[in-house]
């Protein structure tokens, strides 16, 4: 248990469905991320969001669009995805995304496996 | 280009056996971290290596962080199966809170 909580682990949807994904941490923390897994590639950083506000956007389409309505939740909506989407989609967070004294030490939730139709 | 490189991609050993696992770059980081991540779980912190040079042990793993703080190794010595997982490590090469992770080193460890 990390402290960061994702739902629902496992979702397949069609490409003209539209889906969410949920992420919740009860760690007090300022900063929530976006991370895509997919096989044989390094973790990729989607999203920053630092006290509810959008730092960065990795060049990540607009069929990806992420909502943070608290530093508490954090949440990515799907819609009109395509097959090469399909991966494991990791939420994290941290203490704060700026704070260069803090060494910046993710904590994950066990993230949620999508698979596109 | 990956700008942190692990090797290697994929090992698998018996255990008892020692195995090292790397992790190279050419920007300078002010610290790295490794994280393990085992089979439907998000990955996990190991450690944080801040200062050139710095070795950190944590019971059987050793980390290392070279001098020049652009590379860092992690030692396990007599590898047991519950050391199998995905390792990862990870840095901010601007230190503008932008974690990025190196393709990972998948370590089986069979009894």
């Amino acid at each position: 248990e990390t402290g960061v909580t994702q739902t629902p682990r496992h979702l397949v949807m069609g490409m003209t469905n539209k889906k969410s994904l949920k992420c919740e941490q009860h760690l007090g923390h300022n900063a929530m991320y976006w991370y895509k897994q997919s096989a044989k590639k390094p973790l990729e950083l989607m999203f920053v969001y630092n006290f509810k506000e959008q730092t960065e956007n990795n060049s990540v389409p607009s069929r990806f669009s992420p909502e943070c309505p608290n530093s508490s939740h954090l949440f990515l909506h799907l819609h009109t995805l395509q097959p090469e989407d399909s991966a494991l989609y990791l939420c994290a967070s941290s203490q704060d995304s700026t704070d260069r004294v803090n060494t910046g030490e993710l904590f994950f939730g066990e993230g949620s496996r999508l698979t596109v139709l | 280009t990956q700008l942190l490189e692990q090797s290697p991609q994929f090992l698998s050993i018996q255990e008892g056996e020692n195995l090292t696992v790397y992790c190279n770059s050419s920007s300078v980081f002010s610290s790295l971290q490794w994280y393990r991540q085992e089979p439907g779980e998000g990955p996990v912190l190991l450690v944080t290596v801040v200062t050139g040079g710095e070795v950190k042990k944590l019971k059987r793993l050793t980390f290392q962080f070279g001098d020049a703080r652009k590379d860092s190794s992690l030692h396990i010595t007599a590898a047991q199966p519950g050391d199998t997982g995905l390792y990862l490590c990870a840095g901010d090469p601007s230190n503008t809170g932008k974690l990025i992770f190196g393709q990972g080193t998948t370590l089986q460890v069979k009894p």
